[in-house]
């Protein structure tokens, strides 16, 4: 109950392309989901994160879209570039926990060719 | 604001030795957390830090390790012993620590390989 599934495993897309991530979860106590983007040796990054009382949230080429109901959330990259080519975790938190720790999906690979 | 920092970025070690990694976070973040990345896997929570107080420990922190925060800056985790299953990528992440906030910035990672 207290995963986050991400899908796919590794994409590839086009330059200009919009790549889509998608993270599914079954605890709805879970109330903070970040994504975050990790270049080979390096530490995860914060990209965007998003609270369950909005749909959408938008940050430049990135978009996170969130359906409460469904318990999925996505992350969309507008006009992707080979610079994004880079690991992408989503991950989430529960409202309960006072430690704020983080429960990371596995991870996306993408792949921008140029 | 020079985000988080870690020390060393890569260890090399024998089995049955034991380590140590260091975590400067951001100034003024008072929670620190650990976390254990493996190849091709997402990070996974170790342990967590307020200030100079350990509250949480993950049952993925065997009696070999441990970590301090000594007047709540700067942050050690120690593996004794180390095995070949200990060969991971060790990150540190801190946060501002206020109610609802839980942004939470990572740093470049220590690389360990146990031999």
């Amino acid at each position: 109950q207290q995963q986050v599934k991400q899908s796919p495993q590794s994409l590839i897309v086009q330059k200009g392309g919009i790549s889509i991530i998608n993270c599914a979860y079954e605890n709805t106590a879970f109330d903070y989901f970040p994504w975050y983007q990790q270049f080979p040796g390096k530490g995860p990054a914060l990209l965007i994160a998003i609270r369950p009382d909005v749909s959408e949230k938008k940050e430049g080429r990135f978009t996170i879209s969130f359906n409460k109901s469904a318990k999925q959330f996505s992350l969309h990259i507008m006009d992707s570039q080979p610079g994004d080519s880079a690991t992408y975790f989503c991950a989430a938190s529960l409202r309960m926990d006072s430690s704020y720790k983080l429960i990371f999906g596995s991870g996306t690979r993408l792949l921008v060719r140029p | 604001d020079t985000g988080v920092s870690q020390d060393p970025r890569h260890k090399i070690t024998k089995r049955g030795q034991n380590v140590t990694f260091r975590c400067d976070p951001i100034s003024e973040h008072n929670r620190l957390y650990w976390y254990r990345q493996t190849l091709g896997q997402g990070p996974e929570f170790l342990t967590y830090f307020q200030n100079e107080a350990q509250l949480e420990k993950s049952r993925l922190l065997s009696d070999r390790f441990s970590a301090e925060r000594p007047k709540g800056s700067f942050s050690t985790l120690e593996i004794q012993r180390t095995e070949q299953g200990d060969s991971a990528m060790y990150l540190c992440a801190s946060s501002l620590g206020l109610a609802g906030v839980n942004e939470q910035y990572f740093g470049p990672g220590t690389r360990l390989t146990v031999t």
